[in-house]
Formats: structure tokens, C-alpha cells, sequence
């Protein structure tokens, strides 16, 4: 069975960065692209990014370029990802995503983050 | 990037009734689409991708349809625990994008 088990919920002063991981059992990331989503308290659903764990190659939406950055640890089977400056609009449910072709067939629980001083 | 308008944002129905959602493309996707369910508190989950694809253990009450740049989620005899929101999602060209969204309540 895949499972994506995402850390703890973050609570981040401004300016400062955060650093999200999701831990995948069942399947081999390296053969498997993972996407970051957000969602913003009662909004819906933001692309961020992807990365490919067997190579490291990162893509991002353009507003998430200077905010978030992608790695991967094949050896542990886990994805990582790294908020930076942290802003008030940065509070948010972070998931983790795990693609089939395109589409998104299993996702981690989801971490909050609240960015507050 | 493409856009993906979804209508309507909110939509109120019985039991037993058969809702439909849309979702429109600001260009054509070639049918790379998926639509997902979101129970409050809860992640998203797959119902449908490659715009009419059931995935593997979803009811046969949801269906999907379309082409081009029009899009829509059918859901046949509505049940209580469809209460949700629902999104759809463009895989065609990156950046990957969702529509706004549409919360399904019962009347």
C-alpha cells in the first residue's frame, strides 16, 4: 500500500524559512515525480512544484520560484520541501503529491503552516 | 498559463438528485484532466483523470466527461457522503492548475 506520511505542523516567525517533508512507503520515488500543492485557509488548491527524485530536476510555478525550493532523498524515499521568507500569506496546508501521468493519485495528510511573530 | 474557470462555485442539492460541475480550459487540454473530492480536513482525492477515466474504487455514480476546453463531473443519485468540494485539474502544460473549486451541500 502507498502512503505519503507528512511532518508536523510549523509555526514560522517572519522571515525566517521552514523545511516540510513527506516520507514515501509502499513505492520507489525515484521511479515517480512529487508535486507540492497549498491551500490557503478556506481557499482551494495551488500548484507549487515538482520534483524528480532520480535526477533532482525541479519545476516550479513562477510565483513560487523565490519561495519554495524541491530536493529529494532517494535513500530515505523522501521529498522535501523548503519555504523561504516566510510571509503572513504563507499560512497554508502544504501537501505533498505523488503524480500517475498527470493526475494525482495519492496525496500526504497535508502540514500546516502558520506563519505568525 | 492555463486557466481554469469552475462553475458553479457553490451549488446546493437533494438526495437522489443528479449534480453536474464544469470546468473550462482557457485553451485546449487534450483532456488532461482530473477532478478530485475534498472532505473538510481532509486531502484531496482522485475521482477522475484523464477527464473520463473512473479511478480504481470510486463509485460509479461519478462520471466525467468533455473535450477541448470544456469539462464536466457528473454525480448520479446524490448520496449524503458526497457532501464535499470539488476540484478539477489541468495536467496538460505546466504550470499544473486548479479551478476555484465548487462545495456541494445538501438542500
Amino acid at each position: 500500500e502507498v502512503q505519503l506520511q507528512q511532518s508536523g505542523a510549523e509555526l514560522g516567525k517572519p522571515g525566517t524559512s521552514v523545511k516540510l517533508s513527506c516520507k514515501v512507503s509502499g513505492y520507489n520515488i525515484r521511479s515517480t515525480y512529487m508535486h507540492w500543492v497549498n491551500q490557503r485557509p478556506g481557499k482551494g488548491l495551488e500548484w507549487i512544484g515538482r520534483i524528480d527524485p532520480a535526477n533532482g530536476n525541479t519545476i516550479y510555478a513562477e510565483k513560487f520560484k523565490s519561495k519554495a525550493t524541491l530536493t529529494a532523498d532517494t535513500s530515505s524515499n523522501t521529498a522535501y520541501m523548503q519555504l523561504s521568507q516566510l510571509k503572513s500569506d504563507d499560512t497554508a496546508i502544504y501537501f505533498c503529491a505523488m503524480e500517475d501521468y498527470g493526475w494525482f493519485a495519492y496525496w500526504g495528510q497535508g502540514t500546516l503552516v502558520t506563519v505568525s511573530s | 498559463d492555463i486557466q481554469m474557470t469552475q462553475s458553479p462555485a457553490s451549488l446546493s442539492a437533494s438526495l437522489g438528485e443528479t449534480v453536474t460541475i464544469e470546468c473550462r480550459a482557457s485553451e485546449d487540454i487534450y483532456n488532461g484532466l482530473a477532478w478530485y473530492q475534498q472532505k473538510p480536513g481532509k486531502s484531496p482525492q482522485l475521482l477522475i483523470y484523464n477527464a473520463n477515466s473512473l479511478h480504481t474504487g470510486v463509485p460509479s455514480r461519478f462520471s466525467g466527461s468533455g473535450s477541448g476546453t470544456q469539462y464536466s463531473l457528473k454525480i448520479n443519485s446524490l448520496q449524503s457522503e458526497d457532501v464535499a468540494s470539488y476540484f478539477c485539474q489541468q495536467y496538460y502544460d505546466y504550470p499544473w492548475t486548479f479551478g476555484g473549486g465548487t462545495k456541494l451541500e445538501l438542500k
